[in-house]
């Protein structure tokens, strides 16, 4: 079955620019997570869906930063006037449940945001 | 609080030999622990997880993890490294409410022919 994919695998973008980052979950996952991860560190949580609705985005860096999922499925990650420091491998995952303690997420292969 | 701590950024072994990559947890609950592999441009793969249940835990390509109260570790181990073996490994916690992962900053291994 397909996994968790992501697009696109590489953008490159303008400081300022605007830019949307896709995530697919694996099919009839309820729980979304997306995760930054930047060079020679582990992931860093920016938020968390159940359905449609963000019920978590403690790691959300600023405003500059939001993400939806209108129909509980797709997600798109969102950040606007992008400054170098954004540029990290951005990923996503899904699990089957609530996203309760010990569920395990499966993880996109990652969008490579570079901001020149 | 919840994090973890890899001691190691880089492990070289030989094809072979015994495999041991560090992982060392901070929790305010029980700890729920898991380890990942990323493989270069892949995503993170699942290898095994800690759930309270068995302490020695069995995952996949012959690795495992032992959860350590006392000594609040979780290490992973695999008797023989193959060169396949090669990629980024990261340890990783659950939080509070299970909705989110605190990961390591990962320990990458090399094996050497």
């Amino acid at each position: 079955g397909a996994g968790v994919s992501q697009t696109p695998s590489n953008k490159v973008t303008e400081k300022g620019k605007y830019v949307e980052l896709r995530c697919d979950p694996i099919s009839g996952h309820t729980a979304l997570y997306w995760y930054r991860q930047s060079l020679g560190q582990g992931p860093e949580f920016l938020i968390y869906f159940q359905g449609t609705g963000a019920a978590d985005d403690s790691g959300l860096p600023n405003d500059r930063f939001f993400a939806v999922r209108p129909e509980g499925s797709v997600s798109t990650l969102k950040i606007q006037r992008t400054e170098r420091g954004d540029s990290a491998v951005y990923l996503c995952a899904s699990s089957l449940n609530s996203g309760a303690r010990g569920d395990t997420q499966y993880f996109g292969p990652g969008t490579r945001l570079t901001v020149l | 609080a919840q994090s973890v701590t890899q001691l190691g950024s880089h492990v070289s072994v030989s094809e072979g030999a015994l495999v041991l990559l560090r992982c060392n947890y901070s929790s305010s609950v029980p700890p729920y622990l898991f380890w990942y592999v990323q493989y270069p441009n892949q995503g993170l793969q699942l290898l095994l997880k800690y759930t309270s249940a068995a302490t020695l835990v069995k995952g996949i390509n012959g690795f495992e993890a032992e959860f350590k109260k006392s000594e609040t570790s979780f290490h992973l181990t695999k008797p023989s490294a193959h060169m396949s073996d090669a990629a980024e490994y990261f340890c990783a916690v659950n939080g509070n409410t299970g909705n989110q992962f605190y990961f390591g900053t990962g320990t990458s291994l090399t094996v050497i022919p």
